[in-house]
């Protein structure tokens, strides 16, 4: 079955650092990749997505591309804040949104 | 924006009890789900619904039923706690192939 493996946690950084985040998967055909953030006493968000190979998903300075031919969509950020503070999930979904699939988690702490 | 409301932050139940976990979102959409989220093992689908009274088996469905009568609200039922089912539980919803907007969670302890 799906299934997606992301680098165990906690990272640690200082401020303004760079972050990597690895994931990869294995999933049936091409699916589309997400990496959602969990902050403090909240529910999972869309940081961002790619749909198709190559595309790159950005938002709040983060990026990621997807990448075929490692199945691969690693989390980059070039400088990291304390307020990114927070778990960080991968998940593949090939299932049209029914069955995402959602990594352990990551989780990130930034010291000022 | 969207939003997701779930009833309870936090709840305390004892072995044995029937517990109901709502939730309510205001975005017309036709995709809600159920997931428990636990240390280590990060989110699994509990159940999901994709239309009204309409329901699938999730990963872990095992003591859980769920029930939807109105498309904007998505309950969770423990038929009869156990201490194994202390978890967070996070509801989720979205329309089709769109990714998905999550509650902030209930806090779960059965004791």
């Amino acid at each position: 079955g799906d299934s997606v493996t992301q680098m165990e946690g906690p990272v640690t950084l200082s401020e303004e650092a760079f972050l990597t985040i690895n994931c990869t998967y294995t999933a049936t055909g091409y699916p589309s990749l997400f990496w959602y953030v969990q902050y403090p006493g909240e529910g999972l968000q869309l940081l961002l997505k790619a749909t198709k190979a190559d595309d790159k998903g950005s938002n709040k300075g983060f990026e990621a591309t997807y990448r075929k031919e490692t199945t691969s969509f690693h989390l980059e950020k070039g400088s990291v804040q304390v307020s990114d503070s927070a778990v960080y999930f991968c998940a593949p979904d090939h299932t049209g949104g029914f069955k995402t699939i959602f990594g352990a988690g990551t989780r990130l702490f930034v010291k000022a | 924006d969207v939003k997701v409301t779930q009833s309870s932050r936090y709840l305390v139940k004892r072995t044995g009890e029937k517990v109901f976990l709502e939730c309510v979102q205001d975005m017309d959409h036709e995709n809600m789900f159920w997931y428990r989220q636990d240390p280590g093992l990060g989110l699994r689908l509990i159940y999901f619904s994709y239309d009204v009274k309409m329901k699938e088996k999730g990963d872990i469905p095992e003591g859980y039923s769920v029930s939807r009568e109105k498309k904007e609200r998505f309950s969770l039922i423990l038929e009869s706690a156990s201490t194994n089912q202390t978890s967070m539980y996070l509801c989720a919803s979205s329309a089709p192939a769109e990714p998905q907007h999550f509650g902030d969670g209930t806090r779960l302890s059965i004791l």
